[in-house]
């Protein structure tokens, strides 16, 4: 069974530095992986989608790159800023089928 | 405004009585989802969706009905609501398998 780990569960930088954050899954055989942004009391939207047969996707200042033999992915954030605190989570897929696993997330604080 | 809505966004209930939480997309989406977030386990699948009258089983069916007989409607069915129901709950839809998701704002359901 696939489990996706999200290591820190929280993380606190000052406004303005680049930072990482960190997905690993178990079973490597997936058809691609996805990044979301979770705020308080609200639903979640997706940030990157990355193919299995992709290494990296960018999107402004959101950089998400993928190894899918080492089961591992890491969302780059340059040039923090407050409005980017939430909690961030990864998701993969199986090929085939729309069966999602979630990893528990990275609270993410920005500090001005 | 391409969404995804959900109803209602709070409901308390009690144990045996049967609800639906509605779930409807706007964007012609083939895949849809119903998911619990609960803390410290994260975002768990409980049903999906591939097309009208097709859905699956995800991780956490127990205890829960879906039914899909248009393509913009995925109802999520407690026949016998319990306790360990209480989550906060999401519905999401894509437009291909892997596809990006698109969620709604959630369904936060306390039952007494």
């Amino acid at each position: 069974k696939q489990e996706v780990t999200q290591i820190p569960a929280a993380l606190s930088v000052p406004e303005g530095e680049n930072l990482v954050l960190n997905c690993s899954f178990t079973d490597s055989a997936i058809y691609n992986l996805q990044w979301f942004r979770q705020d308080p009391g609200k639903g979640l939207t997706s940030l990157l989608l990355i193919q299995s047969s992709q290494r990296e996707q960018t999107s402004g200042r959101l950089n998400a790159s993928l190894d899918k033999s080492s089961g591992r992915s890491t969302l780059y954030i340059a040039a923090s800023q407050p409005g980017d605190s939430a909690t961030y989570l990864c998701a993969v897929i199986p090929g085939g089928n729309e069966k999602l696993t979630f990893g528990t997330g990275t609270r993410l604080t920005i500090i001005p | 405004e391409a969404q995804v809505t959900q109803n209602p966004r709070y409901l308390i209930t009690v144990t045996g009585k049967k609800l639906t939480v509605t779930c409807s997309q706007n964007m012609n989406h083939e895949y849809m989802s119903w998911y619990r977030q609960d803390p410290g386990l994260g975002l768990r699948q409980i049903y999906y969706s591939m097309n009208v009258e097709v859905t699956d089983k995800g991780d956490v069916p127990e205890g829960y009905k879906v039914s899909r007989k248009e393509k913009r409607n995925f109802p999520l069915i407690l026949e016998s609501p319990s306790p360990n129901q209480t989550s906060l709950y999401f519905c999401a839809s894509n437009n291909y398998l892997g596809g990006t998701q698109y969620f709604g704002p959630g369904t936060r359901l306390t039952v007494l």
